[in-house]
């Protein structure tokens, strides 16, 4: 039983499209976090919910927008893929203590 | 702008090999946490340190916070291959940001 699970495991698509990445957690956790990770293993944080409100917002291009319809879930939306948007992109999510429960990982590559 | 320095970025080695992997900062964190990411999955918490100058130990994996909780390190004694993969160093500044800063992270190979 898959803690915190994000689909899909892989995405490729053409420049322009619009994509949409899943994330659910059944850990009762009420943060939730997107990070994308570059070809490079940076691991940079996106976003970050808490009890479905948003609390971090990094420089992310507006292209970028989370929805989180319930404390379980938290979902990317990217509007206009290009190049530079391939990555991989991790959900996570925490308790208070700040200790991070990554998902797998959705591979974007975008052509 | 926090940062986290790893050191070494890559690490080759052979099987039953000791190694440090170093995380460096000159800010100040409440804890920080070191992950392993293996090939295709998520990173996995493998400790939190909090106290400055505090050593865990996890069976061949021993942790170190530095006394002023600016740095830390990663020792492997008798490295195997199943130790592979990426060592993320994270630190927590407190407060309720809810926000790590992580670390660019050292890939190691342990080849058998």
């Amino acid at each position: 039983d898959t803690a915190v699970s994000q689909t899909p495991k892989y995405l490729v698509t053409q420049m322009g499209n619009d994509k949409s990445i899943k994330c659910e957690q059944n850990l009762g956790h009420d943060t939730m976090y997107w990070y994308k990770q570059d070809s490079k293993k940076f691991l940079k944080i996106m976003f970050s919910y808490n009890n479905k409100e948003l609390i971090i917002n990094e420089t992310v291009p507006n292209r970028f927008s989370p929805k989180s319809p319930d404390k379980a879930h938290l979902n990317l939306h990217i509007n206009s893929l290009e190049l530079g948007d391939s990555a991989v992109y991790f959900c996570a999510s925490s308790s208070g203590a700040n200790v991070l429960t990554f998902g797998a990982g959705s591979r974007l590559t975008v052509l | 702008t926090q940062l986290l320095e790893q050191s070494p970025q890559f690490l080759s080695i052979q099987e039953g090999e000791n190694l440090t992997v170093y995380c460096n900062s000159s800010s100040v964190f409440s804890s920080l946490q070191w992950y392993r990411q293996e090939p295709g999955e998520g990173p996995v918490l493998l400790v939190t340190v909090v106290t400055g100058g505090e050593v865990k130990k996890l069976k061949r994996l021993t942790f170190q916070f530095g006394d002023a909780r600016k740095d830390s390190s990663l020792h492997i004694t008798a490295a195997q291959p199943g130790d592979t993969g990426l060592y993320l160093c994270a630190g927590d500044s407190g407060g309720s940001n809810y926000k790590l800063t992580f670390g660019k992270g050292t890939l190691l190979t342990v080849n058998p």
